[in-house]
């Protein structure tokens, strides 16, 4: 089946740090990738939208200077927390979407955690 | 506005019984309906998807059912087995501008399946 890979599945970094997450899909094309960060008791809310060689869309109340967001090739899609405090602690799962699929299927996720 | 809604947050079953998880939506423009399972700390895994142009989809253990008319899904699991204790989301996404649009998620459903 689809292969998605995160790297690092977790991190510990100090308040105003940056910190990259990279996402991969191992085994298929992805034209979209997703990133989603998951609140306690919550559901998967979902960042950003990254498209290989474009701009990323971001939701509603996401600050795109603070998660840039660059899907550099259709394997690979980075997520950087700029500045990073203590409220960006949290669980980050990206998704990717393969061509002409429906499916998305997930990384297993990078628990980041801000001091 | 939640698009798309899980009104059960926990279930508790017996273990051989039927589990049913429910799920409502409301935008009719949904095309296509998934169902994940997340255990703690990992990704949500791909279970099942559903097209709205079917009303029943069935792979080993699970069978989704749609109900388009009543907008409202849900997952059976039968029989239930002690590893299927885990969160379920349910999610939904409408297919336009040529690509398939990301996903919206439900808050889930933590299912505990008790020996």
């Amino acid at each position: 089946g689809a292969v998605v890979s995160q790297h690092p599945s977790r991190v510990i970094c100090k308040s105003g740090t940056s910190v990259k997450i990279e996402c991969r899909s191992l085994d298929f094309q992805a034209t979209t990738m997703f990133w989603y960060r998951q609140f306690p008791k919550k559901s998967l809310m979902l960042m950003a939208t990254s498209n290989e060689g474009s701009k990323a869309t971001y939701e509603q109340g996401v600050e795109k200077d603070k998660f840039l967001i660059n899907h550099a090739s259709l394997t690979l899609s980075t997520l950087t927390v700029t500045s990073a405090h203590p409220e960006d602690s949290s669980f980050y799962i990206c998704s990717a979407n393969p061509q002409r699929g429906y499916e998305q299927y997930f990384g297993p996720g990078t628990r980041l955690t801000v001091t | 506005d939640q698009q798309v809604k899980q009104n059960s947050p926990s279930l508790s079953v017996q273990e051989g019984r039927i589990s049913i998880l429910n799920c409502d939506y409301t935008n009719s423009m949904f095309d296509y309906f998934l169902w994940y399972k997340k255990y703690p700390a990992e990704g949500p895994t791909f279970l099942i998807s559903i097209s709205s142009i079917k009303d029943k989809n069935e792979d080993g253990r699970f069978t989704v059912f749609l109900n388009k008319s009543a907008k409202h899904l849900s997952l059976h699991i039968v029989p239930s087995q002690p590893g299927d204790s885990a969160v379920y989301f349910c999610a939904a996404s409408m297919y336009y501008g040529g690509s398939q649009g990301n996903l919206i998620f439900g808050k889930g459903t933590k299912l505990s399946v008790k020996p």
